[in-house]
């Protein structure tokens, strides 16, 4: 069975930059058939989808981050990162890591981890 | 940017009663909507993909339909478990978007 974890800090300082990683397990991240994805949920809000990144390290973003995100691929660890640049305390969320099927929707995801944007 | 608009966005409803939830997007998608649902202190959970096919080990009560920029959840014979919000998410265009969400409360 897929399980994907998320681990990170779950405070950082505004305008310091949010680091998040998912590590992959029971699956290698090395498929020709799925992209690895970030989707974020603010408090009592609905869900954000940041971007992916596919094993080869071709990346997909959201244009409202785009200048601020970094997603890459460590297929040797299994693992996958998201960084965000510049954070406020509208980054606050709940952050998820999941796996794209090949047509897009998400159907293994992390339990999601907690980041609050505060100094 | 493609916008999906889920209606209601609240819904009070009865064990046994059947739900239909809309999502709505601001251009066609053809297929490629996909329905989650999300409890209390849990991570979303895949329902339903390509508009209608069902997902391995998700109840039969729940269906969807739907093509272009209109979609429906369905959920016949409503159980107390089925309490969470619910989720319709778009993978035609980038970026990948979802709606507002539907909360159902169990009475």
């Amino acid at each position: 069975q897929l399980q994907l974890q998320e681990s990170g800090p779950g405070f950082v300082k505004p305008s310091e930059t949010l680091s998040l990683t998912c590590t992959v397990s029971g699956g290698s991240i090395n498929s020709s058939s799925h992209y690895w994805g970030w989707i974020r949920q603010p408090p009592g809000r609905g869900l954000e989808w940041l971007g992916n990144v596919f094993y080869s390290g071709r990346t997909l973003f959201n244009p409202s981050l785009k200048s601020r995100v970094t997603i890459s691929v460590a297929t040797s660890k299994n693992q996958f990162s998201l960084k965000l640049s510049s954070v406020t305390a509208a980054d606050t969320a709940l952050y998820f890591c999941a796996r794209h099927d090949s047509g897009g929707h998400l159907d293994y995801w992390g339990q999601g981890t907690r980041v609050t944007v505060s100094s | 940017e493609i916008v999906l608009t889920q209606s209601p966005d609240f819904q009070s409803v009865t064990p046994k009663e059947k739900v239909t939830i809309t999502c709505r997007a601001s251009q066609s998608i053809g297929s490629s909507l996909h329905w989650y649902q999300q409890k209390a202190g849990q991570s979303p959970k895949l329902l339903i993909e390509y508009a209608s096919q069902s997902i391995s080990g998700v109840p039969s009560r729940f269906s969807g339909s739907g093509s272009g920029t209109d979609f429906t959840l369905t959920i016949n014979s409503l159980e107390v478990e089925d309490a969470a919000a619910y989720y319709c998410h778009q993978s035609s265009s980038l970026p990948h978007t979802f709606g507002q969400g539907t909360k159902l409360e169990i009475k």
